[in-house]
């Protein structure tokens, strides 16, 4: 299957200071990404869709100026937490796949994010 | 809107014996896929086999095998000849022509020696 990378994989912050999160497609070329979100023993959160080229699409309830998602090219989507709170500390997820539901989608290894 | 819900938070197997996950989901869509997914301890998703809605067979991957009922809309997963690798959560999921996934709550294996 397709390698998609995240980096960092852990990230220690402090309150108040922004955070970005980087998500590639190492071998392939990725039209859509996604972000999720996922507290201790609970499941995958959808955060955001993001198409290559356009603006993301948030799930109700995520809040888009605090969850700023990038995708500027067909490898690499990038999430950053603005002004970061300890309730924002949590273990974020990417995945990628070409566009359409009949594409597989390949997930990163995630990131931890702990905002102190 | 799709939802997916899994009843069993938590299993626990013997090595060598089978276990059964449940799951059932709703969906508005036509065309759909469903999948099942493995988190290990190291949290990374694993797919672990999916299935077209319009395809009657059900799949199978080595030792995973599912149960696809589509009037029932009820896809469960059957883990036989467990090893302590299997150890994981796993994750029912629906993908509709959208592309976004909808996972249920998980059901955390345990398999003991």
């Amino acid at each position: 299957g397709a390698v998609v990378s995240q980096h960092p994989s852990r990230v220690i912050c402090k309150s108040g200071t922004s955070v970005k999160i980087e998500c590639r497609s190492l071998d392939f070329q990725a039209t859509t990404m996604f972000w999720y979100r996922q507290f201790p023993k609970q499941s995958l959160m959808l955060m955001a869709t993001s198409n290559e080229g356009s603006k993301a699409t948030y799930e109700q309830g995520v809040e888009k100026d605090k969850f700023l998602i990038n995708h500027a090219s067909l490898t690499l989507s990038t999430l950053t937490v603005t002004s970061a709170h300890p309730e924002d500390s949590s273990f974020y997820i990417c995945s990628a796949s070409l566009r359409g539901a009949a594409y597989e989608q390949y997930f990163g290894p995630g990131t931890r994010l702990t905002v102190t | 809107a799709q939802t997916v819900t899994q009843s069993q938070p938590e299993m626990s197997v013997q090595e060598a014996e089978t276990v059964t996950l449940s799951c059932t989901y709703d969906t508005s869509e036509s065309n759909y896929y469903l999948f099942w997914y493995k988190q290990p301890p190291s949290r990374q998703m694993i797919l672990v086999i999916r299935q077209e809605a319009y395809k009657q067979q059900n799949a199978t991957e080595n030792r995973f095998s599912v149960n696809f009922q589509k009037a029932a809309k009820s896809f469960s997963l059957k883990i036989s000849d467990s090893q302590l690798g299997d150890t994981a959560m796993y994750f029912c999921a629906t993908r509709g022509s959208w592309g976004k996934l909808q996972f249920g709550a998980g059901t955390q294996v345990v398999v003991t020696p």
